[in-house]
């Protein structure tokens, strides 16, 4: 079993839809979660950044973490066409830092004018 | 403007030739990485160093090899032995310190390609 499952899409969705994308994982010790945005050809930009459980808003995007259920979410309000992009997750366990990150393979989006 | 500048955007390589990857950033971080990107795949990690002259192998480190002289300077090169080098390759740094230190901020990516 992988640490980090992630549906690699494509998911295609209209303009102004509400986009959920999900990962889950298997390692408990997970208590950083965060999300990346990469355009095609780009490198990735951290979104969403949330320690242990919970929810985090900013603007448009809310990340979700069920770490009871081993099941994190980045939910994108009002979607727009500069959405369209590949989403990672990544997630790490206390002390492990930016080199004991695990990512998911990335779900790739597509928003339709 | 502070970031991360990686050259070349694209990259060929010729059988049996080593090249070499420049990642350089103004943003005085300490920690830096490189990761390997497959169409599909994840991040893989090559290899990451925490200070100047020091560096350690990630999952991936067989047919690379780096160097840290300067805190802004992480090369990487790929060696012949590296039988598959076709792929998109990222620099990335972190924040210093004890907190925010999983946060990662990219370059924008060499690909390289075999001839």
């Amino acid at each position: 079993q992988k640490e980090v499952e992630q549906d690699p899409g494509p998911l295609s969705v209209p303009e102004g839809a509400i986009v959920s994308l999900n990962c889950t994982y298997s390692n408990s010790a997970f208590q950083y979660f965060m999300w990346y945005r990469q355009y095609s050809r780009k490198g990735p930009e951290l979104l969403m950044y949330t320690y242990s459980s919970g929810n985090k808003e900013d603007g448009r995007f809310t990340a979700q973490v069920d770490k009871s259920s081993k099941y994190i979410s980045l939910f994108i309000r009002d979607s727009q066409p500069s959405d369209s992009a590949t989403y990672l997750c990544a997630m790490s366990a206390p002390g492990g830092g930016a080199d004991g990150l695990t990512f998911g393979k990335g779900t790739h989006l597509i928003i339709q004018p | 403007d502070g970031g991360i500048t990686q050259s070349p955007k694209y990259l060929f390589r010729k059988e049996g030739q080593n090249v070499t990857l420049s990642c350089e950033q103004n943003l005085n971080h300490d920690a830096m990485y490189w990761y390997r990107q497959d169409p599909g795949q994840g991040l893989r990690l090559i290899y990451y160093s925490q200070i100047v002259n020091d560096f350690q192998k990630g999952d991936i480190a067989e047919g690379y090899s780096v160097s840290r002289e300067k805190k802004e300077s992480f090369p990487l090169t790929v060696t012949s032995a590296q039988k598959n080098p076709t792929a998109f390759y990222l620099c990335a740094s972190s924040i210093p310190g004890p907190t925010d230190r999983e946060k990662l901020f990219f370059g924008s990516g060499t690909q390289l390609s075999v001839l």
